[in-house]
């Protein structure tokens, strides 16, 4: 059974740190991951998508990369903005199109 | 593109009724709708896929007698919580897909069963 993991579940930062949050996943038989954005009592919004084949994706100052084999995935955070404030999940997608979401890594960035 | 709706987007009910959520794919057609639900400060756990015209495949666990959904076009879901308690008060998230692995989510839906 798939089960995601992230790390660490809560950071707390000043502004315009680069960062990097963590997910692992147990079984490395995916076909993409996925790393959202959630703000408080709101949907999930997708931030990057890479696919099985994919080392990593970008998009402005978001960069995810993927390595399958170990089963790891990191989300760097460049020059972080109180805008950034927020709860990130990964999820992956496996052989049965389900998404397997991750813990959450809860995310504040102060003044 | 790709944006998908709920409705409403907050619901408070009395224990025992029930209450309905619908979710729209408002630009594209969805072959499969996903059902979550999320605890305070929890991930999200999907509770069921449905695809338009069959019966929805229920997680292990949920109650499919419990927590109705119905498919009945390519872009529209409901979820039915039946006969409500407050133990079933949560934020329901829906996803569409268009041809499958990418999902494009709702707003949610914030029940709180009094």
């Amino acid at each position: 059974k798939q089960e995601v993991t992230q790390i660490p579940a809560a950071l707390s930062v000043p502004e315009g740190e680069n960062l990097v949050l963590n997910c692992s996943f147990t079984d490395s038989a995916i076909y993409n991951l996925q790393w959202f954005r959630q703000d408080p009592g709101k949907g999930l919004t997708s931030l990057l998508l890479i696919q099985s084949s994919q080392r990593e994706q970008t998009s402005g100052r978001l960069n995810a990369s993927l390595d399958k084999s170990s089963g790891r995935s990191t989300l760097y955070i460049a020059a972080s903005q109180p805008g950034d404030s927020a709860t990130y999940l990964c999820a992956v997608v496996s052989n049965t199109d389900k998404l397997i979401f991750g813990t959450g890594t809860r995310l504040q960035v102060f003044p | 593109g790709a944006v998908v709706s709920q409705h409403p987007s907050w619901v408070i009910c009395k224990s025992g009724t029930s209450v309905k959520i619908e979710c729209r794919s408002l630009d594209f057609q969805a072959t499969t709708m996903f059902w979550y639900r999320q605890f305070p400060k929890q991930s999200l756990m999907l509770m069921a896929t449905s695809n338009e015209g069959s019966k929805a495949t229920y997680e292990q666990g949920v109650e499919k007698d419990k927590f109705l959904i119905n498919h009945a076009s390519l872009t529209l879901s409901t979820l039915t919580v039946t006969s409500a308690h407050p133990e079933d008060s949560s934020f329901y998230i829906c996803s569409a897909s268009p041809q499958g692995y990418e999902q494009y989510f709702g707003p949610g839906t914030r029940l709180t069963v009094t």
